[in-house]
């Protein structure tokens, strides 16, 4: 079963606004991590928080953990059309779970920056 | 360049006919995976290799094979491909940090678009 879902599915936005994403997950974990995909590419990895952090940034992006909710939000400020792309989270379990350090994904959010 | 390649990117072909879809990468990672994804249902885990002769079973291994001889090779195998295989499909690898609890980031391939008649 999928541990991280996206919300919302879809999202278009102008360019130079902010573009929020979020991701919800089930169980504890040991980080998080954002993955951006172009049209039938692969995966490029963006940004891992870890689960005693609460922010972290980088250029653009901006990503909170709160563990309490088991959620996360992906905030990319003044949005490009070349930022258009599927958003994914994805969650790793902690590793005092015996969990074998799988990454598991979330469906994915569409994100449409309109020029 | 650190990399992860795979072959082929697109590949058709008919139910029952064996296939092999090759991965390696060059980053000397111990981890690395097959996932594939289906529009609706994200990337899921099909199998995974924590380092040489050591593979699993991730969230869908049927009708999957894989083997890993070499580091930097963890070919995915098709035996008898069935229409519900078709599909996109990635490799990824990553390193396996030291200290429990910490990772680092997930490397992935180009993807390979499968069709299955």
């Amino acid at each position: 079963s999928q541990q991280g879902e996206e919300d919302p599915q879809a999202l278009s936005i102008q360019e130079g606004e902010n573009a929020t994403m979020n991701c919800s997950y089930k169980t504890s974990i040991n980080n998080l991590q954002w993955y951006r995909q172009n049209s039938g590419r692969g995966l490029v990895h963006l940004i891992l928080i870890r689960s005693n952090e609460r922010e972290k940034h980088s250029g653009r992006l901006r990503v909170t953990l709160d563990t309490s909710k088991k959620s996360s939000s992906l905030l990319i400020t003044a949005s490009r059309a070349a930022d258009t792309a599927s958003y994914f989270c994805a969650t790793e379990l902690p590793f005092s779970s015996g969990s074998a350090r799988q990454l598991t994904f979330g469906s994915g959010t569409q994100l449409t920056v309109l020029p | 360049e650190a990399q992860v390649t795979q072959n082929p990117r697109y590949l058709i072909t008919v139910t029952g006919k064996k296939l092999t879809v090759t991965c390696s990468q060059n980053m000397n990672h111990e981890y690395m995976s097959w996932y594939r994804q289906d529009p609706g249902l994200g990337l899921r885990q099909i199998y995974y290799s924590m380092n040489v002769e050591v593979t699993d079973k991730g969230d869908v291994p049927e009708g999957y094979k894989v083997s890993r001889k070499e580091k930097r090779n963890f070919p995915l195998i098709l035996e008898s491909p069935s229409p519900n295989q078709t599909s996109l499909y990635f490799c990824a690898s990553r390193q396996l940090a030291g200290m429990a609890g910490r990772t680092d980031t997930q490397y992935f391939g180009p993807g390979t678009r499968l069709t299955v008649l």
